[in-house]
């Protein structure tokens, strides 16, 4: 079955720095992408969704990239501001009846 | 825009107790979930539901069961309380089944003692 895995499980970047995470998946057949944001005590709050056929997708200061060649998914955080501190989950799939596949969750901290 | 509602917020049990948490969604949304959640171990499927009265087995269903009452609840049962077992369980819900977006609930923190 797919695997993800989720990479750094911890960060941290100064305010105003950009801050990178990284999902490798393993199935081919993958064609749904989500980033989710996890606050302290809340549950998961959808960032962003991508299909397969997308290599890129920028909102509100946030940029997820594809790339299908090696598997990957990134978000990539520009300007981070404290606000951001939370942990962060990717999420695959690949349609269809499939379930979602999540990461092990990054906890990043931006220092004030 | 929706809600979805996780009661209680913390449940702290017994070892060998049975042990209910409940979830309301006014999506209107077809398809229900329950995850579960440990440090550093993401979020695993335990049981999902399609509509009302149906049930669907994910990765961690042993020792647990659940109920889809109506369309906008779906209960979580943990049949017999692990000593020592802390976790998170969400709910969340999606139109269908078919790769729409799902929307978690706030979670309910289990202790067990």
């Amino acid at each position: 079955g797919e695997q993800v895995e989720q990479r750094p499980p911890h960060l941290s970047v100064p305010e105003g720095d950009s801050a990178v995470i990284i999902c490798t998946y393993t199935d081919s057949a993958t064609a749904y992408f989500y980033w989710y944001k996890q606050e302290p005590g809340a549950g998961l709050q959808l960032l962003m969704s991508v299909f397969s056929n997308v290599d890129r997708k920028e909102e509100q200061g946030l940029t997820v990239l594809l790339n299908k060649k090696d598997k990957q998914l990134s978000l990539n955080l520009t300007a981070a501001h404290p606000g951001d501190s939370a942990v962060y989950f990717c999420a695959v799939s690949a349609g269809g009846a499939d379930r979602l596949t999540f990461g092990k969750g990054t906890q990043l901290i931006i220092q004030p | 825009g929706g809600i979805i509602t996780q009661t209680p917020k913390f449940l702290i049990g017994q070892e060998g107790q049975k042990l209910t948490l409940k979830c309301q969604q006014n999506f209107n949304h077809d398809t229900m979930y329950w995850y579960r959640q440990d440090s550093g171990k993401g979020l695993r499927l335990i049981y999902y539901s399609i509509t009302e009265n149906d049930l669907q087995k994910g990765d961690l269903s042993e020792g647990y069961d659940a109920s889809r009452e109506k369309k906008s609840s779906f209960s979580l049962t943990v049949t017999s309380a692990q000593k020592n077992e802390m976790a998170v369980f969400l709910c969340a819900s999606s139109i269908t089944d078919n790769q729409d977006t799902q929307y978690f609930g706030p979670g309910t923190r289990l202790l067990v003692l």
